[in-house]
């Protein structure tokens, strides 16, 4: 299992930085994906950090946050910087099963954290 | 980057009646589709993967087919619990984009 913390609420331009950690496998061998969703709106994937170390953002975060992973504590970590109010969301952890790392999809979710941006 | 559409943005539906969830892309995804459901203030669960794969402990009266750039979630006999919201996503490349989602109620 995946679980989130570090969540709150920061002013805008601030920062935050989320952790996950991971339980029953090792984040070296798997990847891990943060998907945020906005309130009362649909899901947005938002970065990636596959298991050979490659990294991926989605345009709207690119050069803001940055994803990284301590493999010693079986933690991965979202750096972000320069938050903006349409940041809010909540915002999951979530990784692949062996079963369905062939396609990238995510089996394993956490119960997300909330992020705030408001002045 | 690839675009997911799903449309309607919500549906209606009786118990036991035949739901038809479409989602296209706006490129080749080579089968890397995936669905899944999102109750209210839940995690999404993943139900179909690579297309058309049942995910382990999903019941059988969901499906998925398709291929190219159309996408297709079937819920053959509609239960209750199955209100909820349906997301495609494709991982073909990255960013991984998600669809806007169909809600069922």
């Amino acid at each position: 299992q995946v679980v989130e913390s570090g969540g709150g609420l920061v002013q805008p331009g601030g920062s935050l930085r989320l952790s996950c950690a991971a339980s029953g496998f090792n984040v070296s061998g798997h990847y891990v994906a943060w998907v945020r969703q906005a309130p009362g709106r649909g899901l947005e994937w938002v970065s990636i950090f596959y298991s050979a170390g490659a990294t991926a953002y989605a345009a709207s975060v690119k050069g803001r946050f940055i994803i990284s992973r301590d493999t010693s504590k079986n933690l991965v970590y979202f750096q972000m910087n320069g938050l903006r109010v349409d940041d809010t969301a909540v915002y999951y952890c979530a990784t692949g099963s062996t079963v369905v790392t062939p396609v990238d999809a995510l089996d394993v979710w956490g119960q997300g954290t909330v992020v705030t941006v408001s002045s | 980057d690839i675009q997911m559409t799903q449309s309607p943005s919500s549906l209606s539906a009786s118990v036991g009646d035949r739901v038809t969830i479409p989602c296209r892309a706006s490129q080749n995804l080579a089968g890397y589709l995936h669905w899944y459901q999102q109750r209210p203030g839940k995690a999404p669960k993943l139900l179909i993967y690579g297309t058309s794969t049942l995910q382990s402990g999903v019941p059988s009266r969901f499906s998925g087919s398709g291929s190219g750039t159309d996408f297709t979630l079937t819920i053959s006999g509609v239960q209750p619990e199955d209100s909820a919201t349906y997301f495609c996503q494709q991982t073909y490349t990255t960013p991984a984009t998600f669809g806007g989602g169909t809600r069922v109620e």
